[in-house]
C-alpha cells in the first residue's frame, strides 16, 4: 500500500498548548499536504508543502518536510478546542494526479 | 475556497438497490475528480479517479462493475453503488483538482455522503 502513516494515532491536549503531528510516507512526492476533517464532514485543505521546501508557515499551523527521511510533521501552536478534528497528510505520487491519505491523528483540544 | 456540492448527504436504502451519489464543482471546471470511501474513525482510502469524457480509473480491488463511474459534463461526476449491499455501508466522498484559478495542488472537497444499506 501506498498510504503514509501519522502518529500519534489520537492525541489530547489542554487549550493552548501545542498539538504536533507526523506523518511518513513510502514514495517520491510533488508535494506533501495537511488537511482537516471534523467528524462526519469533508476534508478542508490547510496547507500545502513542495518537495523543494523545508518548512512553511501559514497563521498558527507549521509544517516541516524532510524527503530524505519521508517525513513531515504539522505543529499547531496556542491550539484551541475548536482545533478538535481529525488531521491527515495526503501525498502524491510523482506522475500521477492521485492524492493519498495517511490514516489521520484524531486531535481532541479540552477547553 | 471554491465549492464542491456532494448530494445526498445521507442515504439508507434496501439490499439489492443502486444509490447514485453526485459531485458537483461549482467554481471551476473539474477535468479530474477522485472518488474516496472511508470507514469509521479511518483514512480515506481512494477509490477512482474519475476523469471527463473518458473512463475512470480504478484503484486496485475495486469493483468496476459495482461502484459505476461516470463524468459526463466538466462539473458533474457520479458515483452509482450496483446492487447495493451491507457491506457497501460507508462514508463516501468526491473531491476535485482545481483548475484556473484554483489551480493551487490542493483538492477541493464535498461534504461527504453516508450511505447505510439495511
Amino acid at each position: 500500500s501506498q498510504q503514509g502513516e501519522e502518529d500519534p494515532q489520537a492525541l489530547s491536549i489542554q487549550e493552548g498548548e501545542n498539538a504536533t503531528m507526523n506523518c511518513s510516507y513510502k514514495t517520491s512526492i510533488n508535494n506533501l499536504q495537511w488537511y482537516r476533517q471534523n467528524s462526519g464532514r469533508g476534508l478542508v485543505h490547510l496547507i500545502l508543502i513542495r518537495s523543494n521546501e523545508r518548512e512553511k508557515h501559514s497563521g498558527r499551523l507549521r509544517v516541516t518536510l524532510d524527503t530524505s527521511k519521508k517525513s513531515s510533521s504539522l505543529l499547531i501552536t496556542a491550539s484551541r478546542a475548536a482545533d478538535t478534528a481529525s488531521y491527515f497528510c495526503a501525498t502524491d505520487a510523482r506522475n500521477t494526479d492521485k492524492l493519498i491519505f495517511g490514516t489521520g491523528t484524531r486531535l481532541q483540544v479540552f477547553p | 475556497g471554491a465549492v464542491v456540492s456532494q448530494h445526498p448527504s445521507r442515504v439508507i436504502c434496501k439490499s439489492g438497490t443502486s444509490v447514485k451519489i453526485e459531485c458537483r464543482s461549482l467554481d471551476f471546471q473539474a477535468t479530474t475528480m477522485f472518488w474516496y470511501r472511508q470507514f469509521p474513525k479511518q483514512s480515506l482510502m481512494l477509490m477512482a479517479t474519475s476523469n471527463e469524457g473518458s473512463k475512470a480509473t480504478y484503484e486496485q480491488g475495486v469493483e468496476k462493475d459495482k461502484f459505476l463511474i461516470n463524468h459526463a459534463s466538466l462539473t458533474l461526476s457520479t458515483l452509482t453503488v450496483t446492487s447495493a449491499h451491507p457491506e457497501d455501508s460507508s462514508f463516501y466522498i468526491c473531491s476535485a483538482k482545481g483548475t484556473g484559478h484554483y489551480h493551487t495542488g490542493e483538492l477541493f472537497f464535498g461534504e461527504g455522503s453516508r450511505l447505510t444499506v439495511l
